[in-house]
């Protein structure tokens, strides 16, 4: 079947622009998580929902990030007023749930010059 | 703080080598454990995972992992490495069911053939 897809896979913009980054899990997961991966570093945990709702974004790291997800499938990760710093791969990942294995997609790169 | 330390950031070795990558984690509770491996050029795939029972698990391509929960580690081995298994590794720990995954900052293996 098919996995799990992100769209762009490479994004560059210019500091100061908004951004939206698509993710596509895999179906009938509940469970979609984004991670923001930066050169040379594991993946870093952003958000994690269940079925609509965020059951944590603790690892958002500022208000400038926002995560949807409203009929819980595809998922859309924001940007507003993007930064320098904000240049890494952003991953996607789904599940059936809590505890169980997560399935990563190609991750999005967005570049921001 | 929860956090997984991986102590070798660049390992090179000979093809039939035997491997180990370290990992440690910083938890107290109850925790779920993996290591994802990303190809060149891939997504990060699963290699195997530890949730309870056995601590002696087993995953693709003979690979293996011991969690020794008293010394907050879940080392990775292979007896005999080949050529193919040149890849970054990487640690993850999942504190409880939270879904939520803590990566290390991972492991380049480069093996010689």
């Amino acid at each position: 079947g098919a996995g799990v897809s992100q769209t762009p896979s490479n994004k560059v913009t210019e500091k100061g622009k908004y951004v939206e980054l698509r993710c596509d899990p895999i179906s009938g997961h509940t469970a979609l998580y984004w991670y923001r991966q930066s050169l040379g570093q594991g993946p870093e945990f952003l958000i994690y929902f269940q079925g609509t709702g965020a059951a944590d974004d603790s690892g958002l790291p500022n208000d400038r990030f926002f995560a949807v997800r409203p009929e819980g499938s595809v998922s859309t990760l924001k940007i507003q007023r993007t930064e320098r710093g904000d240049s890494a791969v952003y991953l996607c990942a789904s599940s059936d749930g809590t505890g169980n294995e997560q399935y990563f997609g190609p991750g999005t790169r967005l570049t921001v010059t | 703080a929860q956090s997984v330390s991986q102590h070798n950031h660049h390992v090179i070795l000979s093809e039939a080598a035997s491997l180990e990558l370290g990992c440690n984690y910083s938890y107290g509770g109850t925790v779920n454990l993996f290591w994802y491996v990303q190809y060149p050029g891939q997504h990060l795939q699963l290699l195997l995972k530890y949730f309870s029972g056995d601590p002696l698990v087993k995953g693709i391509k003979g690979f293996e992992a011991e969690f020794i929960k008293s010394k907050f580690s879940f080392n990775l081995r292979k007896p005999s490495v080949q050529w193919s298994d040149t890849a970054e590794y990487f640690c993850a720990l999942e504190p409880g069911n939270t879904g939520k995954l803590i990566f290390g900052q991972g492991t380049t293996l480069q093996v010689k053939p």
